[in-house]
């Protein structure tokens, strides 16, 4: 148990639809990172939160958007879905921005794009 | 530019064996963490270790131990005597100093039989 919680677990959307993915932060901790995990592949950094602020963001387009609250917790959206979106969306809570602080992982958003 | 190779997609050994998971990684920078995370078929990521660039001291817990040496870039885990729940895809990370982001080698998946 990480204290990481996701939800949903599964889902199922059409493409050119729109997703919001939630993750609740292990107690005490003020960063949020998402990544998404193509099927045989590992982690990709999409971006990360650091107390409300985007505090950094990987190779992804802008229709991947995302919100930080002020208890932490944050939302990842994904607008005009396509089918290479199909993934799982982890979500990583750590404390400190980007100190080298250990970064803990919640069990995952499976997204089908059909 | 940060980089993370498994060179082992994967292996398989029988129920009691040691194996030992590759990693190697490219960095410039001096100050960095090295991670390692298991991540077994329901899809979270579950953290092993954490290491710093400035502690070359290997470690061991229980059955798992790691191998840190800078001389060759590497970060190696073993498994002794393994058991069939040690099971899963095993990812090695690197994170730069200062850096938001985790890089993710492709992982290996490892299979204990029986």
């Amino acid at each position: 148990e990480t204290g990481v919680t996701q939800s949903p677990t599964h889902l199922i959307k059409t493409r050119g639809q729109q997703v919001t993915l939630r993750c609740s932060s292990q107690s005490g901790h003020n960063t949020v990172s998402w990544y998404q995990q193509a099927l045989g592949q590992g982690p990709q950094f999409i971006f990360q939160y650091y107390r409300e602020e985007e505090n950094g963001r990987g190779n992804f387009p802008p229709r991947f958007s995302g919100l930080q609250f002020p208890n932490y917790s944050s939302e990842l959206n994904v607008n005009a879905l396509e089918l290479d979106d199909s993934a799982l969306y982890l979500c990583a809570s750590s404390s400190g921005g980007v100190s080298g602080n250990t970064i803990y992982f919640g069990e995952g958003s499976w997204l089908t794009v059909v | 530019a940060q980089k993370v190779t498994q060179a082992q997609t994967e292996i398989s050994v029988v129920e009691k064996e040691d194996v030992t998971l590759d990693c190697v990684y490219e960095t410039r920078d001096t100050t960095y963490y090295l991670f390692w995370y298991k991540q077994p078929p329901s899809g979270e990521l579950v953290f092993l270790i954490r290491r710093n660039s400035f502690d070359e001291q290997n470690e061991i817990s229980g059955r798992y131990s790691w191998n840190f040496q800078k001389s060759t870039s590497s970060f190696n885990f073993t498994i002794t005597a393994s058991q069939v729940v040690d099971s899963a895809v095993y990812f090695c990370a690197l994170r730069q100093g200062g850096s938001e982001k985790l890089v993710f080698g492709k992982g290996t998946k490892l299979t204990v039989n029986p």
